[in-house]
């Protein structure tokens, strides 16, 4: 299995309230991503990155910034969390040569209230 | 970006092979076509990619159309271990980050 890890994998907290997430690998890639999926949806895009610090918007990147400041981490903040972010994130990475798959760690569970 | 089109779900019986199909007519040359499959309360797994020759691996076979407009996943011996989402995507080989397209995906019901 390829080396990522998530934190927190569970997480609980009040609307208003900022929010970090943490990607790790092991495995040296260049390319991170961080997405999100909602019950009976496939997963969407929030940013990505191509190396230290730098990073692109996805599909829905509003609400959300990352940092990456070492190959091996990646960060997805809130910086003010709202409801409809109560989601489940995933974090993947995947090497530099074209058409290769993706690797996804296990997803954190965030709900806000 | 080009799309995928797959049934919503699918049902099998255990130990029997499963052909999982996948439609994307507006594929172009350099996309290449992954399969991933999400069990419940996981991350997607890959599963298996092709460009343009059918592939093997020890999870699957993929058999491309020679049109290259469509696509099936093969599940040789279907185990309940296999019941999942499975969505078939379409990635650019090119050098670069790859922002894949999640469909909504086949629902795969392996009955015992």
């Amino acid at each position: 299995d390829a080396g990522i890890t998530q934190s927190p994998r569970h997480k609980v907290t009040e609307t208003g309230t900022p929010v970090t997430l943490r990607c790790h690998q092991t495995e040296n890639h260049r390319y991170m991503y961080w997405y999100r999926q909602d019950p009976g949806h496939g997963l969407r895009l929030i940013h990505y990155s191509y190396g230290v610090k730098d990073t692109d918007k996805g599909e829905v990147s509003d609400g959300y910034s990352v940092s990456r400041s070492k190959t091996e981490d990646f960060l997805l903040t809130l910086e003010s969390a709202t409801s409809s972010q109560t989601s489940v994130y995933f974090c993947a990475i995947s090497e530099i040569r074209g058409g290769q798959p993706q690797h996804f760690g296990d997803g954190t569970r965030l709900s806000i209230l | 970006d080009a799309k995928t089109t797959q049934p919503n779900s699918m049902e099998s019986n255990e130990e029997e092979p499963v052909h999982l199909p996948c439609n994307h007519s507006t594929i172009s040359g350099t996309d290449y076509i992954h399969w991933y499959r999400q069990l419940p309360s996981q991350g997607p797994e890959y599963v298996i990619h092709g460009l343009t020759s059918n592939v093997n691996n020890r999870m699957a076979s993929l058999a491309i159309a020679e049109d290259r407009k469509s696509s099936t996943l093969i599940l040789h011996r279907a185990t309940l271990r296999d019941a999942a989402v499975y969505y078939c995507i379409l990635s650019l080989g090119i050098q670069g980050a790859q922002k894949l397209v999640f469909g909504q995906g086949t629902r795969l019901t392996i009955n015992p």
